[in-house]
């Protein structure tokens, strides 16, 4: 089964801080791994995926993840929070075959200025 | 070009009556996913359609869930009798083919609540 937990349904930062949100996956067979973000009002935009090539990866708006295997781990990074990035982001696992995204519950980033 | 869009942006409607949420994918897109945003929920996947394969309906919460997609393209989420559970936000989404490693371009959703 494939499943993941976001822990921390808000996380607060402040501006020019490093951003961590953190995402632990399960799943029986190689993952595809992806952050989205969504911000007021809107649908969800892709930051960033991985599918099995370099285990770090970079994404859009600074955000970077790193896969770690042994970790089960995928959290998401940015080294300096700027206001625009409040929002809500969603850590996401797929495989191959499957037909739907499996998604975490979410967290609410705050930038404090 | 033109993303996913979803109409209508939000929806009002009294316990019992039926509602009809449409999606409109990116063209040329094969894949189209429903998925329900419930407050504290996440993303509950609710059906996928392929091209012209049977729809994979395993996420539907109850029977009185249907979906259509007619032409490959346009589809239609229809909740009969609808009931206060069922109030939340309705995702569209759409792939090139839907396979799992594809990004899902999303719409701006539907906000359902059922009174």
């Amino acid at each position: 089964a494939q499943s993941v937990t976001q822990l921390g349904s808000h996380v607060s930062v402040s501006e020019g801080a490093l951003v961590l949100l953190r995402c632990n996956y399960s799943s029986s067979v190689p993952p595809y791994l992806f952050w989205y973000v969504q911000y007021p009002n809107q649908g969800l935009q892709l930051l960033l995926k991985y599918t099995s090539a370099a285990t770090l990866v970079k994404g859009i708006n600074g955000f970077e993840a790193e896969f770690k295997k042994s970790e089960t781990s995928f959290h998401l990074t940015k080294p300096s929070a700027h206001m625009s990035d409040a929002a809500e982001y969603f850590c996401a696992v797929s495989y191959t075959g499957a037909n739907n995204l499996f998604f975490g519950t979410g967290t609410r980033l705050t930038v404090i200025p | 070009g033109a993303g996913v869009s979803q109409s209508p942006s939000n929806k009002v409607t009294e316990k019992g009556k039926d509602v009809e949420l449409r999606c409109d994918p990116i063209s040329g897109h094969t894949a189209l996913y429903w998925y329900r945003q419930s407050l504290g929920q996440g993303l509950e996947f609710l059906i996928y359609f392929q091209g012209n394969s049977a729809p994979d309906k395993s996420g539907l919460p109850s029977d009185r869930f249907s979906a259509e997609r007619t032409g490959g393209s346009v589809s239609t989420l229809t909740i009969q009798r609808t009931q206060q559970e069922d109030s939340a936000v309705y995702l569209c989404a759409s792939s090139l083919g839907g396979q799992g490693a594809e990004e899902q371009y999303f719409g701006p959703g539907t906000r359902l609540t059922v009174t």
